[in-house]
Order: C-alpha cells, then sequence, then structure tokens
C-alpha cells in the first residue's frame, strides 16, 4: 500500500474552498486514490475516488496530475458542517485493505 | 446508498468479561468485512479482514484469540473482545464491501471496559 503524506490540520472559514494536497510518490500502477471524510464518533464516509486528471461529485473535487504522485481534495464553499478529518488512501479497488493514515482535521470557523 | 449497522453503538464492561459486537450490511451483501480500531485523536488501525465462510486473517500484532471474528452470513460479521481489559477501551469500527468494491463503514461502537 502507497504511504501518503498529507497535512495534519488546516483551518478555514464558512463560504471558502478548503484544498487538502496528498503526496503518494510510491503510487503504483493498478493504484486508485480514494478520500474520506470523518466526524467525530462516526465510521468514514467516502467522499470521492479517482485514478487521473480530475473527478468532480456533489461534494467534491479530486484534482490528480499526471504523473500521479500528488492528489488534491477540493471542497468548495464549506461550511461549519465540513468540520471533520480527511483521510487520504491510495490503493488497488481490488485489493480492499485500507491503510489509514493520520489525517487531514480540516476546522471551519463562522 | 449502501447501509452498514453496528450494535451496540457503545458498551461499558468489566475488566475480564467478553463483549460482542455485531456489524451488520443492510441492504446488501458483503462476502468480506474489516474491523478497524480507532484511540482518541488516532487515526483507523485495520485489526482483521472478515470473510464470509472463512477464518479471519488478523494484521500484525492483533491477537486472534483475544479478537473473536466470526463471519457467519453474508450480512452480519461479529467481533467478540475476550477477557476485555481497560487498554481495549477504544473505538471500535466496521466496513462492508459491495458490489462496487467500495467499502462502507459503519457508524462504530465505543467500548469501554472499567
Amino acid at each position: 500500500l502507497a504511504k501518503t503524506t498529507q497535512p495534519i490540520s488546516m483551518d478555514s472559514y464558512e463560504g471558502q474552498e478548503v484544498n487538502i494536497t496528498c503526496s503518494h510518490n510510491n503510487i503504483a500502477t493498478n493504484d486508485y486514490i480514494t478520500w474520506y471524510q470523518q466526524f467525530p464518533s462516526q465510521g468514514p464516509r467516502f467522499i470521492i475516488q479517482g485514478y487521473k486528471t480530475k473527478v468532480t461529485n456533489e461534494v467534491a473535487s479530486l484534482f490528480i496530475p499526471a504523473d500521479r504522485k500528488s492528489s488534491t481534495l477540493s471542497l468548495p464553499r464549506v461550511s461549519l458542517s465540513d468540520t471533520a478529518v480527511y483521510y487520504c488512501l491510495v490503493g488497488d479497488p481490488n485489493d480492499y485493505k485500507l491503510s489509514f493514515g493520520a489525517g487531514t482535521t480540516v476546522t471551519v470557523r463562522a | 446508498g449502501a447501509v452498514v449497522s453496528q450494535h451496540p453503538s457503545w458498551v461499558i464492561c468489566k475488566s475480564g468479561t467478553s463483549v460482542k459486537i455485531e456489524c451488520r450490511s443492510l441492504d446488501f451483501q458483503a462476502t468480506t468485512m474489516f474491523w478497524y480500531r480507532q484511540f482518541p485523536k488516532q487515526s483507523l488501525m485495520l485489526m482483521a479482514t472478515s470473510n464470509e465462510g472463512s477464518k479471519a486473517t488478523y494484521e500484525q500484532g492483533v491477537e486472534k484469540d483475544k479478537f473473536l471474528i466470526n463471519h457467519a452470513s453474508l450480512t452480519l460479521s461479529t467481533l467478540t473482545v475476550t477477557s476485555a481489559h481497560p487498554e481495549d477501551s477504544s473505538f471500535y469500527i466496521c466496513s462492508a464491501v459491495g458490489r462496487n468494491y467500495e467499502q462502507y463503514f459503519g457508524p462504530g461502537t465505543r467500548l469501554t471496559v472499567t
């Protein structure tokens, strides 16, 4: 499983865009990049997954450069309820085992 | 969307007793489920892989005789913490793999051993 590095914490204000970058220099050819969100005392929730270029869904966008050694999760116009820990995971979808890193604690302030 | 439930959501037990935690996939079948443990302000740590109809696979450092896992059906996996001690107090989270290979996580179970 590829090791990932992401900032420990980020602060933002309501209405701003939050971008969290994750480094994964040893990503393998079959690996996908997946982001999860976790609120205190809850299980992680799937946010978005991608392989290359850009993926967008109703809650976030994921930008992946051509070399795939990093990725950026973009949360548009955050609200207080987006305060959570965000985990970047890299792995082969056919290998279901997930390895969670330290995650990024995002704090949104009014 | 796919839903995974856990029961109980929280439990307090005395040291030396055993506690069973259930993980259910409510609207899909899961041949593979995972059990994680999370200590306060730490990340999730994978404990074991639960496969329906076969023995669980434990991660290095996890005692299989202490954390008994049974995956008796395609919708239910159980984790039994045997002879619990205060250091076993933690947040236990399960996940289930759905048809599209996505993992769906349960809400977690808070275990406190006194």
